[in-house]
C-alpha cells in the first residue's frame, strides 16, 4: 500500500491564481480531511468527508472548496489564492466504524503565495 | 482561548534524559486521546493512542490522560536524538473523527 499520497510537495502561486492539491488513498478509508498547518498553530481542519459524495466544513474553510467523487480521492482547490493561506497542508485518511482510530497523514504540500 | 493547549517550546534535553510534554483542554466531552510524532518537513505520524484516563505503555512511551483535570502527558525515558521532532497532542469527540491539536511542542535531543 502506498498509504496517502499528496501532489505537487511544493508550488508556488500568484494572489489571485487557483489551483488543486491532490490528495489520495488505496486503504479503502471512507474518512478524508485536509488540514493546515502554520507556526505556532497547529493543524487546523479545513474541510472533510465521512465519504463519496459528502463533504463538511472544518474550522477554517473559507477560500476553499472540496468534492469528494470516489473513496480513493478528495482534492483541495484554492479558487483564489490569497498570502494568507502560504502554508503546509496535510491530508489524512481513517476508518469510520472504530476498527482502526488511527488517522494517516500525507507528506504534505508546501504552498507558498506571492 | 484555544480547545487545546500545549507548550510548543522549543524543549532541549541531554541523551538519556526523561522528558515529558503536557497539554490540557477546555472540552471535558473529548474522549479520545492521541499523541502525533512529526519529523521535519514529514507527516505527523501516531505514535500513542488512549481512550481512557490512566496510563499506556508502549516502550520507552507512556501517555497518560487525567480527564478530571483535563490534562494529558506523554512520557519519554531514554531519550534518544531520533527522538527530535514535534510533538502533537490531538483529541477529539467519540465516533467524531475531527482531530483538535495542540500548537505542537517543538523537541531537541542532544547527544
Amino acid at each position: 500500500n502506498a498509504g496517502v499520497t499528496q501532489t505537487p510537495k511544493f508550488q508556488v502561486l500568484k494572489t489571485g491564481q487557483s489551483m488543486t492539491l491532490q490528495c489520495a488513498q488505496d486503504m479503502n478509508h471512507e474518512y478524508m480531511s485536509w488540514y493546515r498547518q502554520d507556526p505556532g498553530m497547529g493543524l487546523r481542519l479545513i474541510h472533510y468527508s465521512v465519504g463519496a459524495g459528502i463533504t463538511d466544513q472544518g474550522e477554517v474553510p473559507n477560500g476553499y472548496n472540496v468534492s469528494r467523487s470516489t473513496t480513493e480521492d478528495f482534492p483541495l482547490r484554492l479558487l483564489s489564492a490569497a498570502p494568507s493561506q502560504t502554508s503546509v497542508y496535510f491530508c489524512a485518511s481513517s476508518y469510520t466504524d472504530f476498527r482502526d482510530e488511527t488517522q494517516y497523514f500525507g507528506p504534505g504540500t508546501r504552498l507558498l503565495v506571492l | 482561548q484555544k480547545e487545546v493547549e500545549q507548550d510548543p517550546g522549543p524543549l532541549s534535553v541531554p541523551e538519556g534524559a526523561i522528558v515529558s510534554l503536557n497539554c490540557t483542554y477546555s472540552n471535558s466531552a473529548f474522549q479520545y486521546f492521541m499523541w502525533y510524532r512529526q519529523y521535519s518537513r514529514k507527516g505527523p505520524e501516531l505514535l500513542m493512542y488512549t481512550y481512557s484516563s490512566g496510563n499506556k505503555e508502549d516502550g520507552r512511551f507512556t501517555a497518560q490522560v487525567d480527564k478530571s483535570s483535563k490534562y494529558i502527558s506523554l512520557f519519554i525515558r531514554d531519550s534518544q536524538p531520533s527522538d527530535s521532532a514535534t510533538y502533537l497532542c490531538a483529541m477529539t469527540l467519540q465516533g467524531a473523527q475531527k482531530l483538535v491539536f495542540g500548537q505542537g511542542t517543538r523537541l531537541t535531543i542532544n547527544p
